[in-house]
């Protein structure tokens, strides 16, 4: 059972496109996130929301535009790709049950070429 | 505002030696403190966590982390290194409450050679 997936695991597009990453958790948490791990291997946060509401929004360029449908899922939609969004995003989710221990997905590696 | 240094960008060991990662954090709330670890081209993974309760904290995989309020750390410790102890570890500070962001250090990496 994976307790947060994000999908696809590996995204190569063109500079100028639309792509979005799906990221879905089991957990019954009430806060996704999303971050962001550059060549660096620097991690930073990029969005939360909680029971479907955004409640951190970094400065992010506004091509980024999250979408939670529930809150069981988060999604990224990116536009007008960038060869500077290349990049590993993460999907995570926290709640009261688990305290604040955030659990991570696997990783979506996008790479814009 | 929270923040975590992380002392070294690179530890290298021999297999069987011990590990010390080192970790300073400051927080102007009683912080929750982590360690996560990540293997090549892989997620992040929880290596284990203090939230207020004992300050030796046990993790997985023979680690474990020791939370000291006057000097502000939270190093990272392991007996004997083993080969796939080789990843990119992250200490991380939250608020303490869910919903709160988690702040990053920027990552030691750890060698481990045969």
């Amino acid at each position: 059972d994976t307790a947060v997936s994000q999908t696809p695991k590996y995204l190569v597009t063109q500079m100028g496109n639309d792509k979005s990453i799906k990221c879905e958790q089991n957990l019954g948490h009430d806060t996704m996130y999303w971050y962001k791990q550059d060549s660096k291997k620097f991690l930073k946060i990029m969005f939360s929301y909680n029971n479907k509401e955004l409640i951190i929004n970094e400065t992010v360029p506004n091509r980024f535009s999250p979408k939670s449908p529930d809150k069981a899922h988060l999604n990224l939609h990116i536009n007008s790709l960038e060869l500077g969004d290349s990049a590993v995003y993460f999907c995570a989710s926290n709640g009261r049950v688990g305290g604040n221990t955030i659990y991570f997905g696997e990783g979506s590696w996008l790479t814009v070429v | 505002a929270q923040s975590v240094t992380q002392l070294d960008s690179h530890v290298s060991v021999s297999e069987g030696t011990p590990v010390l990662l080192r970790c300073n954090y400051s927080s102007s709330y009683s912080p929750s403190l982590f360690w996560y670890v990540q293997h090549p081209n892989k997620g992040l993974q929880l290596l284990l966590k203090y939230t207020s309760a004992a300050t030796l904290v046990k993790g997985i995989n023979g680690f474990e982390a020791e939370f000291k309020k006057s000097e502000t750390s939270f190093h990272l410790t392991k007996p004997s290194a083993h080969m796939s102890d080789a990843a990119e570890y992250f200490c991380v500070v939250s608020g303490g409450q869910a919903g709160t962001a988690l702040i990053f250090g920027k990552g030691t990496t750890l060698s481990v050679s045969s």
